[in-house]
């Protein structure tokens, strides 16, 4: 069964102290990995896309990256707006449609 | 601003009724998928509409269901609403069935009552 298991479930950190998000996935063929940002009460904002192992992109205070089992959301020196909750997404290779399934996410806090 | 418009951005309804929500598409873009999200989850795919067919659905039963217009704008129904049901439903349009870098509008936020 096609899965997506994103750690930790919620993440605080102080302005500046840098980490990184993991995304787990189990699917049958990788048509892409998708990275979201979610504000409260908002749609997902598209952030990247990752096609295959080894694949790298970067955006401002983030990059993401790729291994055939798990991707990471690395976030270096956040500031307190990029406070929001990380949406992992995976389409699998067996699919047809764009059917995107994504995991629970990951909830970030950064203080001042 | 992706381009992607949800109306209504909120409503109540009661269990029992029906309700249609509403989604325009990015400029460009001829497919359309819908999503539930339930409160602290990620979103669930109902199903995608290309070129105004039903192209794929997700495990949600048939009171769900959906149009897709030639100015591939999109329609979701449901139909006999149940408490369950209270959730944010997106919209996500594509510029094509691959759905590669969908966009998502703001949503609108359900509550049945």
């Amino acid at each position: 069964e096609d899965q997506v298991t994103q750690s930790p479930e919620a993440l605080r950190l102080q302005e500046g102290e840098s980490s990184s998000l993991n995304c787990s996935y189990t699917v049958s063929g990788l048509r892409g990995l998708f990275w979201y940002r979610q504000d409260p009460g908002k749609g997902p904002e598209f952030l990247f896309t990752l096609y295959s192992a080894g694949e790298e992109k970067e955006k401002e205070r983030l990059k993401a990256t790729l291994t055939k089992k798990e991707s990471f959301l690395h976030i270096t020196a956040p500031k307190p707006e990029d406070s929001a909750t990380y949406l992992c997404a995976v389409q699998p290779g067996s699919s047809n449609t764009g059917k995107l399934i994504f995991g629970q996410g990951t909830t970030l806090q950064v203080k001042p | 601003e992706t381009g992607v418009t949800q109306s209504p951005t909120h409503l109540i309804k009661t269990r029992g009724q029906q309700v249609t929500l509403r989604c325009s598409s990015q400029s460009g873009h001829n497919t359309v998928s819908w999503y539930q999200q339930a409160l602290g989850q990620g979103p669930q795919f109902i199903f995608q509409y290309y070129r105004e067919e039903e192209n794929g659905r997700g495990n949600f039963p048939p009171r769900f269901s959906g149009l897709q217009f030639p100015n591939y704008s999109s329609e979701l129904n449901v139909n006999a609403l149940e408490l369950d049901d209270s959730a944010l439903y997106l919209c996500a349009s594509s510029p094509s069935q691959a759905n590669t870098e969908a966009f998502f509008g703001q949503g609108t936020r359900l509550t049945v009552v």
